[in-house]
């Protein structure tokens, strides 16, 4: 069955440095969603992605926070410049075009901020 | 703006029971509502989805039902096994862009 596939699995990254979170969404899919988990906390909708736009993004999506799909396959998540409070884990999902469609998510990158 | 719910927080049966979780929300103006499966340091697998017009959606052993009016929906889990041991959430949709998820309930299982 196709995945949703992330890497890295875990990121260890200074504050301040930018870091980027890579996803490969199921191949046929059209949506692409970013959402994130602080241990111990809900999972966040963070942003959500189609025809090569920002569908829609949360409060916490702030100027730090980029999205691209830079070719067919890959959809990134760009962290310009890290705080300690962005250690998380970040799970990318997609989903078919049709309405009744489910979310399918990756294993999710874990990031720690030192 | 949508709150979801999750009773209980934690919950520990003995194997075989059938068992109920509850997920609640607060705008019944939803698009569809999932439920997933999460397992310690994982990601989140889809269990099942249940569409705003539906009532229930059945997978093998387990069963959820959507009552809109009410706000709520249940994930039935029977005869219950030591593998069913994992977090159980629940999202509701807001239109097609945008998952709200509930706090969890962490299920286990004993032997």
């Amino acid at each position: 069955e196709p995945e949703v596939t992330q890497t890295p699995s875990h990121q260890v990254t200074q504050m301040g440095q930018e870091v980027i979170l890579r996803c490969v969404p199921i191949s046929n899919h059209l949506y692409f969603y970013w959402y994130r988990q602080i241990l111990g906390q809900k999972v966040e909708f963070l942003v959500s992605f189609y025809n090569n736009e920002i569908s829609e993004k949360s409060e916490i999506f702030d100027d730090q926070f980029s999205v691209e799909r830079p070719d067919g396959s890959n959809f990134t998540l760009k962290i310009r410049s890290t705080k300690l409070e962005d250690s998380a884990m970040y799970f990318c999902a997609s989903r078919g075009g049709q309405g009744n469609q489910p979310q399918h998510f990756g294993d999710g990158t874990r990031l720690s901020i030192l | 703006k949508q709150e979801v719910t999750q009773i209980p927080a934690a919950l520990s049966v003995p194997e075989g029971e059938n068992l109920v979780l509850n997920c609640s929300f607060t705008d019944s103006a939803i698009y569809n509502l999932q439920w997933f499966r999460q397992d310690p340091g994982k990601g989140l697998t889809s269990l099942l989805l249940i569409q705003s017009s539906q009532r229930e959606q059945t997978s093998g052993r387990l069963n959820a039902s959507l009552d809109k009016s009410s706000g709520r929906s249940t994930l039935y889990i029977a005869a219950s096994q030591p593998g069913d041991s994992a977090t159980y959430l629940c999202a509701a949709s807001e239109g097609t862009y945008k998952y709200i998820f509930g706090t969890g309930t962490r299920l286990k299982v004993l032997a």
